[in-house]
C-alpha cells in the first residue's frame, strides 16, 4: 500500500530557514499536501502542490516536488518560535478517491 | 469557516467499557474520517464514510465501529476497550467535488486514556 516517510525531529534556531523532508511510494499521487497539528490541536492544511508541479512559494513557505524520486520538501523562511509544531506531509491520488494518506510527522523545535 | 467539533477533548475509561466518540461537522461534507494518532507511527485511518449511512473500513479497523446516521455526525465506537486502543483520536471531513482536491478539515482530537 501507500506509504509516506519523514523524519521524526528537527531543531533550529530561530531566524534560521527549516527543511522538512518526505518520501511517498505511491506513483498515483496526484496531490501532496503539508498540514501543521500546533500543540493541543488538530491539523490543519498548510500548503499543497499538484504532481505536475515542481515547486510551489507561498510567502515564507517554499514546496519542491521531485516526481522522479518521489520527495517532497517543505522550506520555512526565517523559522519563528510560532513555527514550533508538528508537520506532516500526506498525499491523494484525486479524482474522487477520498483517501489521504499521512506520514508519521516531523516535530519542529524553534530555539529562540 | 469550517467547523468540526468532538465531543470530547480528554476521556478516561476502563477496559472493556463500550466508548462512544462523536464528531460533528457544520460545511455539509459528504466525508468523514476517524484517524488514531501515535507518536512516530503518525495518523492512521480507523474508518471513512463518504455518504449517510456508508462506511469503508481503513488501514486499522479491527477493535472499531462506526456509526453515520446524519450527514454532519460520525460516531466511532470501541465496543470493549481495551489499553492498546489508548491514543489520540482525530475526526476530519472534507467535500467531494472540489476539482479533486481532498483538503481535510479536522477536529481538536480526543485524547483517550483507557486503564
Amino acid at each position: 500500500g501507500e506509504d509516506v516517510e519523514q523524519s521524526l525531529f528537527l531543531s533550529v534556531r530561530e531566524g534560521d530557514s527549516s527543511v522538512i523532508n518526505c518520501t511517498y511510494t505511491d506513483s498515483s499521487s496526484t496531490y501532496l499536501y503539508w498540514y501543521k497539528q500546533e500543540p493541543g490541536a488538530g491539523l490543519q492544511l498548510l500548503t499543497y502542490i499538484f504532481s505536475n508541479m515542481d515547486m510551489k512559494q507561498d510567502q515564507r513557505l517554499t514546496v519542491l516536488l521531485n516526481k522522479k524520486d518521489k520527495h517532497l520538501s517543505l522550506r520555512i523562511a526565517d523559522t519563528q518560535t510560532g513555527d514550533s509544531a508538528i508537520y506532516f506531509c500526506a498525499e491523494s491520488r484525486g479524482g474522487g478517491y477520498q483517501k489521504v494518506t499521512f506520514g508519521t510527522g516531523t516535530k519542529l523545535q524553534v530555539i529562540p | 469557516d469550517v467547523k468540526v467539533t468532538q465531543s470530547s477533548r480528554y476521556l478516561v475509561k476502563r477496559t472493556g467499557e463500550k466508548v462512544f466518540l462523536e464528531c460533528v461537522q457544520d460545511m455539509d461534507h459528504e466525508n468523514m474520517f476517524w484517524y488514531r494518532q501515535d507518536p512516530g507511527l503518525g495518523l492512521r485511518l480507523i474508518y471513512f464514510s463518504y455518504d449517510v449511512k456508508m462506511k469503508e473500513k481503513g488501514d486499522i479497523p479491527e477493535g472499531y465501529s462506526v456509526s453515520r446516521e446524519k450527514k454532519e455526525r460520525f460516531s466511532l465506537i470501541l465496543e470493549s476497550a481495551s489499553t492498546n486502543q489508548t491514543s489520540m483520536y482525530l475526526c476530519a471531513s472534507s467535500l467531494t467535488g472540489t476539482g479533486y482536491l481532498e483538503t481535510q478539515y479536522f477536529g481538536p482530537g480526543t485524547r483517550l486514556l483507557v486503564l
